[in-house]
Order: C-alpha cells, then sequence, then structure tokens
C-alpha cells in the first residue's frame, strides 16, 4: 500500500538466527501496528506504538522485540528465530486506535520462513 | 475470549452474480464493525464499516448488513467481477481504552468466468 513500505518481502532464515523486519511510514501515523496471519487465525497482534519511543505487547510476543526511534519506523526483531515464527508479518499504521470510516493501513507484508 | 468468525472458508461464485459473505461476532458491546478485502500478497485493505445503531451500510457495489439480535454480519457484493477475487473477513475493532482488534479468519472469494 502506498505510504506503507515493509521490507523486505520474503525471508528465509535458519532457526536461531536473528532476523529484523523493516517498517516505514510516511502518513505520521502515531499508531502502529505488527500482527502476524497463519492459517486458520486471524491477524494476531504482536506488539503495538502509541508514539515514538512507546511500544506495548499484543497477544502474542514472545520470542519478539520491537522499538521505535522515529515516528515513521517500527522495526520488529525476532531475536532468535524458531521454526513456529513462520508466518506473514503485516504492519499497520493508524491516526487512531478507534478508526471508524477507514480502519488500519496495512503494508503488502513479509512472508518469512524458519528452516 | 472475543471473537468474529466466518461460515464459510471458500465461497466461488458466477461472474455477475452476487456475493454474500456471513460473519459472527460475539462481542454485544461492539460498537462498529469493519469489512476487509485481502488480495493475493497484499495487505488488507478497507472496504466499509457499520456503526452498532445501523441495519445496513451500501457502498459502491457492496452492503452490509448488520443483525444484531443473532450478532450477525453479512456483507453482499453485487454483480461480482473477477477483481472481487480476495479473501474478505469482518473484524470487530477495538473498544475505547484498548487495543485489541478482533480480525476473522476470513473467506475466499473466487470468482468463475
Amino acid at each position: 500500500d502506498a505510504g506503507i513500505t515493509q521490507s523486505p518481502r520474503y525471508k528465509i532464515t535458519e532457526t536461531g538466527r536473528q532476523v529484523t523486519l523493516m517498517c516505514h511510514q510516511t502518513w505520521s501515523h502515531s499508531y502502529m501496528f505488527w500482527y502476524r496471519q497463519d492459517l486458520g487465525h486471524g491477524l494476531r497482534l504482536i506488539y503495538y506504538s502509541a508514539a515514538a519511543d512507546i511500544t506495548d505487547k499484543g497477544e502474542v510476543p514472545d520470542g519478539y522485540v520491537v522499538s521505535r526511534s522515529k515516528t515513521e519506523n517500527f522495526p520488529l526483531t525476532l531475536e532468535s528465530a524458531t521454526r513456529s515464527q513462520t508466518s506473514v508479518y503485516f504492519c499497520a499504521s493508524s491516526l487512531r486506535v478507534r478508526t471508524g470510516g477507514y480502519g488500519y493501513t496495512f503494508g503488502s507484508g513479509t512472508r518469512l520462513t524458519v528452516v | 475470549g472475543e471473537s468474529v468468525g466466518l461460515h464459510l472458508p471458500t465461497l466461488s461464485v458466477q461472474e455477475g452474480d452476487n456475493s454474500i459473505i456471513n460473519c459472527a461476532y460475539s462481542n454485544s458491546a461492539s460498537d462498529y464493525f469493519i469489512w476487509y478485502k485481502q488480495e493475493s500478497g497484499k495487505g488488507p485493505q478497507f472496504i466499509i464499516d457499520i456503526r452498532s445503531n445501523m441495519d445496513k451500510r451500501q457502498g459502491q457495489r457492496v452492503t452490509v448488513l448488520l443483525n444484531k439480535t443473532v450478532k450477525h454480519l453479512s456483507l453482499q457484493i453485487a454483480a461480482t467481477q473477477p477483481g472481487d477475487s480476495a479473501v474478505y473477513f469482518c473484524a470487530d475493532p477495538p473498544l475505547a481504552g484498548t487495543y485489541k482488534y478482533i480480525f476473522g479468519t476470513g473467506t475466499r472469494l473466487k470468482v468463475l468466468a
């Protein structure tokens, strides 16, 4: 989606390696989110951020770390990748948590495979 | 916990026919719902929302119906086109003071030529 960019689009990594997924938005949205999407599950929130230097855990934070030193960037790091972290990861941004009328803006996703 | 769920994982529809995608939710306190469309290789994209004080909302070729009595939503797509092929899911946005956005698992709409 225009305005929110995720990189890389595809990543294969080995078990135990550290990997960082990048997210960059140009909307100046206060809120940013990381979700993972797996078959049989809806999108599940990993971490979210209300502003620069403010982050908090979502539903499934174990094994992940985030930072937000600048409003526009919200990288997600898998400290020691496991096969259960094989998934499609989506970054999203929004002006507010409760949007009404427009929803969140999502990136195109990163497909991560841990072998 | 609270949930939203879609009734069918896959729906196949002839091009030009109308499509109906269903969703059930569990949280009686939810005050609005959103439908997202997710095309292959892309992130979810907002289609339409409906507030809990409404029974029906229309957009361009799409209509959302809300039945609060049975906690059921439906998304109707008129004159389905090949470009409508995607996964559709309903979502229950966070209540005030929370960050928990509940997403359904999705129905894959296949448009047959």
